[in-house]
């Protein structure tokens, strides 16, 4: 079983703080991690992807991957209202077709 | 603009019925995708499809059929076998198979049995 495991929130910030979204993964073979945005009744939305230890970073998104630990989380610097959604980590494995999906932490800021 | 478009948005099925549901990319990707998701479940793999012509069972399979005559279109029926089929289908092509590319969904359709 290749489990993503995500903290089902919800997660609440207030506005203009940092929010911290967490998934940890069970197989060492995992070689890709991605981070969607999933507003309520709407499709996913990828936001950030990365492959290698350490951190990536675009706009107000920090993805960190940590291989050894096995997490990856992501960071939403100066939070808005309109981060308010639920977000999911998936996982790509060596030799799998497919990614495997955790089951979303749902975040709201507070304004 | 290149995307994935699925439809229709919402579709009601009555017992015993089939129907389904078109997903269409012109984003030139070869594998395509099919999900549902049901409230704190997550994302489940129905069927996958990495070239034309082939396809395979993801973790719930049973009650649904595919189908990938072409690269653009991998269409889902939902048979009468299965039992619960209310969700929100989600259709994601990407790149290739494999697990360094991420996904694009279309819109999703919403299925109640009514």
């Amino acid at each position: 079983q290749k489990e993503v495991e995500q903290n089902s929130g919800p997660l609440s910030v207030p506005e203009g703080a940092i929010a911290s979204l967490n998934c940890t993964y069970s197989d060492r073979g995992s070689q890709s991690f991605f981070w969607y945005r999933q507003y309520s009744g709407k499709s996913p939305e990828l936001i950030m992807f990365i492959y290698s230890n350490g951190d990536k970073e675009d706009g107000r998104f920090t993805a960190q991957l940590n291989k050894a630990s096995q997490y990856v989380s992501l960071l939403i610097r100066d939070s808005q209202p309109s981060d308010s959604a639920t977000y999911l980590c998936a996982v790509g494995l060596v030799g799998a077709n497919n990614l495997f999906f955790g089951t979303g932490t749902r975040l709201t800021v507070i304004p | 603009d290149g995307g994935i478009t699925q439809s229709p948005k919402y579709l009601f099925r009555k017992e015993g019925q089939n129907v389904t549901l078109s997903c269409e990319q012109n984003l030139n990707h070869d594998a395509m995708y099919w999900y549902r998701q049901d409230p704190g479940q997550g994302l489940r793999l129905i069927y996958y499809s990495q070239i034309v012509n082939d396809f395979q069972k993801g973790d719930i399979a049973e009650g649904y059929s595919v189908s990938r005559e072409k690269k653009e279109s991998f269409p889902l029926t939902v048979t009468s076998a299965q039992k619960n089929p209310t969700a929100f289908y989600l259709c994601a092509s990407s790149i290739s198979g494999g697990p360094d590319y991420g996904y694009t969904f279309g819109s999703g359709t919403r299925l109640t049995v009514v």
